[in-house]
């Protein structure tokens, strides 16, 4: 148990269909991560949030869009996604320059 | 491109051996990580090391940092088969002043401990 919890765990969608991840982190920290992880690629950095401001948008597509309501609370809006789109998506959190991230255990994605 | 990549790529030993992966970046840093990662499961922070420290111990770990050649290496002491995992550097460069970490992972080395 990281304090970080993502759901849901498993997703299967249609190229059409609209749907969300979710997290929510107990620890306190004020920055949230979105990050992408596919096979036999390295993790890619999606989005950053700093006290639920946007900080780093990675040139991610717009398919996919980060809402961060609060601190505690973030979120992946998915719409008109493609196959190549299926991976592992995580969410991390940390207190602001303290470095360690703390990870979800992922939403595993699958794009039909 | 990537900022670490890690080398080898896959290693297997056997039980009670001793695991050494290494890590290479290209930029100046703050501090360097390590994670693990156990398939299909999120990454849990191993150690950190700041750019002015040259070693780092943790257990059964031992982290070391040469920025001069932008290197690190872990080194896992008398291994075990629960070691078996995938296991990445990160480095984080963040600049700017309550900015949160901006960490680029490596490709990860798996690791295989056999019984």
């Amino acid at each position: 148990e990281t304090g970080v919890t993502q759901t849901p765990r498993h997703l299967v969608m249609g190229m059409t269909n609209k749907k969300s991840l979710k997290c929510e982190q107990h620890l306190g920290h004020n920055a949230m991560y979105w990050y992408k992880q596919s096979a036999k690629k390295p993790l890619e950095l999606m989005f950053v949030y700093n006290f639920k401001e946007q900080t780093e948008n990675n040139s991610v597509p717009s398919r996919f869009s980060p809402e961060c309501p609060n601190s505690s609370h973030l979120f992946l809006h998915l719409h008109t996604l493609q196959p190549e789109d299926s991976a592992l998506y995580l969410c991390a959190s940390s207190q602001t320059s303290a470095g360690e991230l703390f990870f979800g255990e992922g939403s595993r994605l699958t794009v039909l | 491109s990537q900022q670490g990549e890690e080398d080898p790529q896959a290693l297997s030993i056997q039980e009670g051996e001793n695991a050494t992966m290494n890590c290479s970046y290209k930029t100046s840093i703050n501090n360097l990580q390590w994670y693990r990662q156990n398939s299909g499961r999120g990454l849990v922070h191993l150690i950190l090391i700041r750019s002015n420290e040259r070693e780092k111990h943790s257990g059964r770990l031992r982290v070391t940092l040469d920025t001069s050649k932008k290197s690190s290496s872990l080194l896992i002491t008398a291994s075990r088969a629960a070691d078996t995992a995938s296991y990445f550097c990160a480095t984080d460069a963040t600049r700017g002043y309550n900015q949160g970490g901006k960490l680029i992972f490596g490709q990860g080395t798996e690791l295989s401990v056999k019984p």
